[in-house]
């Protein structure tokens, strides 16, 4: 079965620093998809970043960015010059195909708290 | 705008009460999907549908039930048989479009068992 792991349950960044949030996963399909939500505290899950399995290149999208090692099974999500607007909790997740289509396999995520 | 909606925000429920939760969404997209999240935890698929007047089980299905009239809407049952339902619902939706497809989500319903 496919998993994955968020192993840091909360991180501090100071403003206008980087933060990096891990991720790891586990799976036996040689085709998947990879995925960061960011959660404020209003609850509603706002889509950031995807990578797939084949994809030659890191991902990024604006100040996010997608460190990707396939060999390690990990896909931490980057975060540059850190906002106080980017304080929330962000899931990693990942594709698992089903009969007529997908769903999400989401880790425990990672609170980020940043300090003015 | 193109978006996602659920209703209610906050919905409060008497134990051996079904309940309805809403999901419409105006993005024209194929597949929706309802997840459930408990309290620091990531999220769980209770059903999908990916077309018109046919879903499928996910994982956490016992206690709900769906059901698929049109393709912009998706309402979620919690019945009396879901033994523990306070927690926070989530509906997505995705054009299920390939390998790359994205879940897109709406804000959620918090779900309180009085």
């Amino acid at each position: 079965a496919q998993k994955i792991t968020q192993t840091q349950p909360g991180m501090f960044v100071q403003e206008k620093e980087a933060v990096t949030l891990d991720c790891t996963y586990d799976t036996s399909d040689p085709s998947y998809g990879l995925f960061w939500y960011k959660q404020p505290s209003s609850g509603e899950m706002i889509f950031l970043i995807y990578q797939g399995s084949y994809d030659q290149q890191n991902a990024t999208e604006g100040r996010y960015s997608l460190n990707f090692q396939k060999a390690r099974k990990s896909a931490n999500l980057v975060i540059s010059a850190s906002q106080l607007g980017d304080s929330a909790m962000y899931f990693c997740a990942m594709r698992e195909d089903m009969d007529s289509s997908y769903k999400l396999i989401f880790g425990s995520g990672t609170r980020l708290l940043v300090r003015p | 705008d193109g978006g996602i909606t659920q209703s209610p925000k906050y919905l409060f429920r008497k134990e051996g009460q079904n309940v309805t939760l809403s999901c419409e969404q105006n993005l024209n997209h194929d597949a929706m999907y309802w997840y459930r999240q408990d309290p620091g935890q990531g999220l769980r698929l209770i059903y999908y549908s990916q077309i018109v007047n046919d879903f499928q089980k996910g994982d956490i299905a016992e206690g709900y039930s769906v059901s698929r009239e049109k393709k912009e809407s998706f309402p979620l049952t919690v019945t009396s048989a879901q033994k523990n339902p306070t927690a926070f619902y989530l509906c997505a939706s995705s054009i299920d479009a390939g390998d790359k497809d994205t879940q897109y989500f709406g804000p959620g319903t918090r779900l309180t068992v009085l």
